[in-house]
């Protein structure tokens, strides 16, 4: 059964900190991996990633996939109270538009 | 461009009673997803609408929920008779071509509680 997984399951950090979130994942017919950030109800979308290796880079967030030990991180630098959400990693198989959630990571950013 | 709506926010209903939620996708999207996000796991999808046509409900618990999509355009997700396991979020999203979900826009979702 296609899975993917995420830790930690919850974050406290203060701000100026630097987090990085887990998703491993067991998908047959891998074709990418999503992360979204969850604030309130939607979830909103953040990186998409294909290939491995390729860092994918927006202001103080990173993330970068492994296809070999199937896995991938986000970073977050310098986190800011406004950082405070979940961040959920979902994969998407080929020949399907049915993406696969992991739980998510709550992160809270206190000042 | 204005976002994907639904409505209501927030629901509480009894177990047994019926309810219904509704989604106004992005004009012009053709593709429709319905998603449960239960409290503290990830959104699980329940049926994903391509135009006014199914495309996948392989997860919709069909014995008590059912979803449509007249027109293309709006879509309601209903369940009756409720059960306290169904309380959770319900997410709307729709995005402009189909197997290109980085398009794909979430709604503020449906809070339902059933108690």
């Amino acid at each position: 059964e296609d899975k993917v997984v995420q830790s930690p399951l919850s974050l406290v950090v203060h701000e100026g900190d630097t987090v990085t979130l887990n998703c491993s994942y067991e998908v047959t017919n891998f074709r990418s991996l999503l992360w979204y950030k969850q604030e309130k109800k939607a979830p909103t979308f953040l990186f998409m990633l294909t290939s491995s290796g390729i860092e994918k880079k927006s202001g103080r967030l990173s993330s970068i996939l492994d296809k070999k030990e199937l896995f991938s991180i986000l970073n977050i630098t310098a986190t800011q109270t406004g950082d405070s959400a979940i961040y959920l990693c979902a994969v998407l198989p080929h020949n399907t538009d049915k993406l696969i959630f992991g739980t998510g990571t709550r992160l809270q950013v206190f000042p | 461009e204005a976002g994907v709506a639904q409505s209501p926010r927030y629901k509480i209903i009894e177990k047994r009673q019926s309810v219904a939620f509704w989604c106004n996708p992005i004009s012009g999207h053709a593709t429709l997803y319905w998603y449960q996000q239960i409290l503290g796991q990830g959104p699980k999808l329940l049926i994903q609408f391509q135009n006014n046509g199914v495309v996948d409900d392989s997860q919709l618990p069909k014995d008590r929920f059912s979803a449509e999509r007249l027109k293309g355009v709006d879509s309601t997700l209903k369940i009756q008779p409720a059960k306290l396991e169904d309380s959770a979020v319900y997410l709307c999203a729709s995005s402009s071509v189909r197997q290109a979900l980085t398009e794909a826009f979430f709604g503020q979702g449906t809070r339902l509680t059933v108690v």
